[in-house]
This record gives structure tokens, sequence and C-alpha cells, in this order.
């Protein structure tokens, strides 16, 4: 099993709403990542946990706040959100940190009004 | 810090033709390159990881090549078909202050006319 499952796959906010963004593997990767994608731009990292724990964040603003309970899950949690954050958020796993190949998940099309 | 550019930014060429995508990064300490494509509105689909040490990869129609010492790969697609249409991003993972960081090119997106 190759696959990255994200949830949901589309999701619409309010500026002043919480969610949560879900990322699973269940191939045994130790390292988890979470990139932000702007229309017609390349990914963009922001955080990257290694041993479930943090191990990169690209001075992401704190209306971002990553958690990884476990080596299989990763959430990004999103509060206070602004509409510039609107894009497509793509979570990826290695079985180490970055010597490996990335399996990506198909992301989630985030919009924020 | 590592940039990384692909050139060109958008080709379109008959079905059957071969082609080859660019791919240049600034910084050579790079622990490895690895090739995606990716459909518009999708996620990344993996086509080809080369590791630092080596110089080439193969996969089916496409080969990629690695020349660390001058900051360039190319992607070899052979026998272009039209389902080879979509973007193409190559992406280099590298050491920065002790952290393996990844970081993507620009993308060369790819039309193949039937």
């Amino acid at each position: 099993d190759t696959e990255v499952t994200q949830t949901p796959k589309h999701l619409v906010m309010g500026m002043t709403n919480k969610k949560s963004l879900k990322c699973e593997q269940h191939m045994g990767h130790r390292a988890m990542y979470w990139y932000k994608q702007k229309a017609k731009k390349p990914p963009e990292l922001m955080f990257v946990y290694s041993y479930e724990k943090l191990s990169i964040n690209e001075s992401v603003p704190s209306r971002f706040s990553p958690e990884c309970p476990n080596s299989s899950l990763l959430n990004l949690h999103l509060h206070a959100l602004q509409p510039e954050d609107s894009a497509l958020y793509l979570c990826a796993s290695t079985i180490g940190q970055g010597t490996d190949t990335q399996y990506f998940g198909p992301g989630t099309r985030l919009t924020v009004l | 810090k590592q940039e990384v550019t692909q050139i060109p930014a958008a080709l379109s060429v008959p079905e059957g033709e071969n082609l080859v995508l660019n791919c240049s990064f600034t910084d050579s300490a790079i622990y490895n390159l690895q090739w995606f494509r990716q459909d518009p509105g999708k996620g990344l689909t993996s086509l080809l990881l080369i590791q630092s040490s080596q110089r080439e990869q193969t996969s089916g129609r496409l080969n990629a090549s690695l020349d660390k010492s001058s900051g360039r790969s190319t992607l070899y697609i052979a026998a272009s078909q039209p389902g080879d249409s979509a973007t193409y991003l190559c992406a280099v993972s590298w050491n920065s202050g002790g952290y393996q960081k990844v970081t993507f090119g620009t993308g060369t997106k790819l039309q193949v006319i039937p």
C-alpha cells in the first residue's frame, strides 16, 4: 500500500472558523510533510515531522498549527485564516527524512471566504 | 538558499515526439532529486528519484539524468502520448543548517497534441 490519504478533499471556511486537515499513511513512514500550493505555482514546504517531532517550520504563521499524534497521522489545524491562505494543501511522507521517494496525497482544496 | 528553475515553462509537441525537460538548481549539496507529474487540481505522482550518488534512472519511457556538479537534471520522455500531458515538477532534497529541506522547481506544463 503506497497510499497517502487526505481529508477532506474540499473545505470552505470563514475567517473566524476553526477547522482541521487530516493526512494518513500506513506505509510505516517516519517523516511527514505539509506543503501549500497556490494556483500555477510549485508546492512550498510548510512543516516537516520526523519521528513524530516537528523538525522544520518554514516560518509559517501561527494560524496554521501542525500536529502529529502518531507515526501514521498528521493534522493541520486552521484558525483565523485569511483569504490569501486559499490554496491546495498537500501532505507527503517518506521512509526517513529527505533521502527517499516522497509519496503525496491528493490534497485538500481550501477556500477561505 | 536553494533555488530550482525549470525550462521551458510550457511545451507543446505533437504525439510521438521525444522531448527533454530541464531542471537546474543552485546548491549542489543535494541528497536527491525527484521528478513528479501533476494533473490539474490533483496531487503529485512520483516518476523517478535520483540519489545524489547516481547519474540516471529509467522507468519505461522516462529517463532522468543528474549532473550534480553543474546543478542540472533532465527528464527525457520518449514517444510522447496525449496522456503525458501534465505539469512536470522537479524537487530537490538538500541540507539547510543540519536539516533536510525540499524545494520544488517552477514546473514545465506539457501538452502533447494527438
